[in-house]
């Protein structure tokens, strides 16, 4: 298997323009989760979903952020416009119901500048 | 509300030395509980985890964890570190519906110093 894949591994941009973080996860996992790393914050959750739908997005910092699953082996995190605070490492997990397990893909650094 | 504490943010063990790295939290029910290893540049790879029975738990890379109830620890043990155990180790606890969302500590940085 070749474990939870996201795309790009890095990704700088101007302030103001919008970003698209993509992931693919593990085939036949159920859930798929959007964490954000900074130092300052440590490691939050952002969404996650059960099943392509949408289960809590309290996480999301505000209306600049958006996810979507649209099937089971893909999804993107999508900020728009993009601003300097939003610089993170971003992380997708998926994992197999009932379990808490998640897999973890490498993360896509973002540097917004 | 459930929530990990790990006390220590960075630790420095000699190569060759034994490990221990805390973890309490906080959780009303029985706890499902996991430690994660991210090494620099990295993703986080799930160590160990407890769901029930015994309470000490073999993970990868020779870590065991003991979940204590009494004391709401988790704390990672290691007899014996090698220089590549250096990276930052999180716990986290597994709260709400089954399957669905971590919370984690704000980790303990490992340096292994020769």
């Amino acid at each position: 298997d070749a474990g939870v894949i996201q795309s790009p591994r890095h990704e700088v941009t101007e302030m103001g323009q919008e970003v698209t973080l993509r992931c693919k996860p593990i085939s036949g996992h159920d859930y798929l989760f959007w964490y954000r790393q900074t130092m300052m914050r440590g490691l939050e959750l952002l969404i996650y979903f059960n099943n392509n739908v949408p289960i809590d997005d309290s996480g999301m910092p505000e209306d600049r952020f958006s996810a979507k699953m649209p099937n089971a082996s893909f999804s993107t995190l999508k900020i728009q416009p993009s601003e300097p605070r939003d610089s993170a490492v971003y992380f997708c997990a998926s994992g197999r119901g009932f379990t808490y397990e998640q897999y973890f893909g490498p993360g896509t650094r973002l540097t917004v500048t | 509300a459930q929530s990990v504490t790990q006390p220590d943010i960075h630790i420095t063990v000699s190569e060759g030395a034994s490990l221990e790295l805390r973890c309490n939290y906080s959780y009303g029910a029985t706890p499902y509980l996991f430690w994660y290893v991210q090494s620099p540049g990295q993703g986080l790879q799930l160590l160990l985890k407890y769901f029930s029975g015994d309470t000490l738990v073999q993970g990868i890379k020779g870590f065991e964890a003991e979940f204590k109830r009494s004391q709401s620890s988790f704390n990672l043990r290691k007899p014996s570190v090698h220089w590549s155990d250096a990276a930052e180790y999180f716990c986290a606890v597994g709260a709400g519906q089954a399957g669905t969302a971590l919370i984690f500590g704000k980790g303990t940085t490992l340096s292994v110093s020769s």
